[in-house]
């Protein structure tokens, strides 16, 4: 148990579907980040969010569109999406910017 | 476990063998540093950190050795377990970047009974 809460665990969605995957951290910690884990690249740094405000988008597509209402919850909001978007989403909380990320058990996305 | 798999260099050891699983930084600006572990169907877990102005850390049955002049990390597991099986990550962060950790590629650890 790290902490850091993600749902669902699974998710199995088609390319017109609208879906969001959520994050909850109990740890009391200003920042929140999404990153993506696909097969053949290493961790790819998504969105970070410090204080409720979005500090990075890594160029990401607007397909995915984050929110984050408050320190402790962070969602990911899906739209048509890609087959090349089917990924393992890992949500992941530190005290501050820099420093030590705590990590979810991470959201397993397929897109038919 | 993870597809990632099929694409990552591999460690196979022998249990209770001590391990060493290497890891080539690019940033020479880089101050900090961390291993994480990534065990099957869980996301990464911190195991051990470092920071530039040392060369060496112990932790419990692991030790991290940073070379700066050719931008080495390595992470050594003493009298390796089954539960060690997993895959590795080192990471690095530099105020350059905002202290924002880049991760590498992944070691696949197995551990053989």
């Amino acid at each position: 148990e790290t902490g850091v809460t993600q749902t669902p665990r699974h998710l199995v969605m088609g390319m017109t579907n609208k879906k969001s995957l959520k994050c909850e951290q109990h740890l009391g910690h200003n920042a929140m980040y999404w990153y993506k884990q696909s097969a053949k690249k290493p961790l790819e740094l998504m969105f970070v969010y410090n204080f409720k405000e979005q500090t990075e988008n890594n160029s990401v597509p607007s397909r995915f569109s984050p929110e984050c209402p408050n320190s402790s919850h962070l969602f990911l909001h899906l739209h048509t999406l890609q087959p090349e978007d089917s990924a393992l989403y890992l949500c992941a909380s530190s005290q501050d910017i820099a420093g030590e990320l705590f990590f979810g058990e991470g959201s397993r996305l397929t897109v038919l | 476990g993870e597809s990632v798999g099929l694409h990552l260099p591999t460690l196979s050891v022998q249990e209770g063998d001590n391990s060493i699983i290497n890891c080539a930084y690019s940033n020479s600006a880089s101050d900090y540093f961390i291993w994480y572990k990534q065990e099957s169907g869980k996301g990464p877990q911190f195991i051990i950190d470092i920071r530039s102005n040392m060369d060496k850390r112990q932790g419990q049955r692991v030790t991290v050795l940073l070379n700066k002049t050719v931008k080495h990390l390595s992470l050594q597991i003493a009298a390796t377990q089954p539960g060690d099986s997993a895959v590795y990550f080192c990471a690095e962060a530099s105020m350059e970047y905002g202290n924002k950790l880049v991760f590498g590629a992944g070691t696949i650890l197995r551990v053989k009974s």
